[in-house]
């Protein structure tokens, strides 16, 4: 079974500057989706960024973007510019890309990171 | 505009009772899960359906159920045996067989047992 690893329960960011999340994931399978996923003090869960595992460029959204380490299954993500809005809970998330039977669809999610940002 | 309604957003449980906790979408999805999140505990999956009629167990089913009569409709109980229900309860949404897409996520339910 695949696991997620989010190092940081909690960390903190001076607004307008860079912050790094960290994560790293477990797995056998060598093609796979991983995404981090906001969720702000609403706990409405938003899809901040994805990344495919069989493509070597990292992802970017604005703002936001990965440095996807393959060999070292490490997928972090970098906030530039940080604002107040982007306060919340951040989780890294793991999904299968192969359709290998039950459970192949589901998202396996670390415990999260509580991101502060302080003005 | 398409998405996920939870309903309701606060309920509340005395020790014993059932309660069933409603997840409809408008998306046109297959697939669709519950989770459970507890502080530092990230969200664990309770129960999936990939189509009407079908579900699986996830990593932490004992104490609810499920159901699937329509591809819109996904409501979770939670039963008597449950023995710590209260928590923050999360239904998504997915195309079947598109992996890259991710979830849509409703805006939960808080369940509290009084």
């Amino acid at each position: 079974a695949q696991t997620v690893t989010q190092s940081q329960p909690e960390m903190s960011v001076q607004e307008a500057e860079t912050v790094t999340l960290s994560c790293t994931y477990d797995t056998s399978e060598s093609d796979y989706y991983l995404f981090w996923y906001k969720q702000p003090p609403s706990r409405q869960m938003i899809l901040v960024i994805r990344q495919e595992a069989y493509k070597q460029q990292n992802a970017t959204e604005n703002r936001f973007s990965v440095n996807f380490q393959k060999a070292a299954k490490s997928f972090s993500l970098k906030i530039s510019d940080s604002q107040l809005g982007d306060a919340a809970m951040y989780f890294c998330a793991y999904r299968s890309a192969g359709d290998s039977g039950a459970g192949s669809y589901q998202l396996t999610f670390g415990k999260g990171t509580k991101l502060s940002v302080i003005p | 505009d398409g998405g996920i309604t939870q309903s309701p957003k606060y309920l509340f449980r005395k020790e014993g009772q059932n309660v069933t906790l409603s997840c409809e979408q408008n998306l046109n999805h297959d697939a669709m899960y519950w989770y459970r999140q507890d502080p530092g505990q990230g969200l664990r999956l309770i129960y999936y359906s990939q189509i009407v009629n079908d579900f699986q167990k996830g990593d932490i089913a004992e104490g609810y159920s499920v159901s699937r009569e329509k591809k819109e409709s996904f409501p979770l109980t939670v039963t008597s045996a449950q023995k710590n229900p209260t928590a923050f309860y999360l239904c998504a949404s997915s195309i079947r067989g598109n992996h890259n897409y991710g979830y849509t996520f409703g805006s939960g339910t808080r369940l509290t047992v009084v």
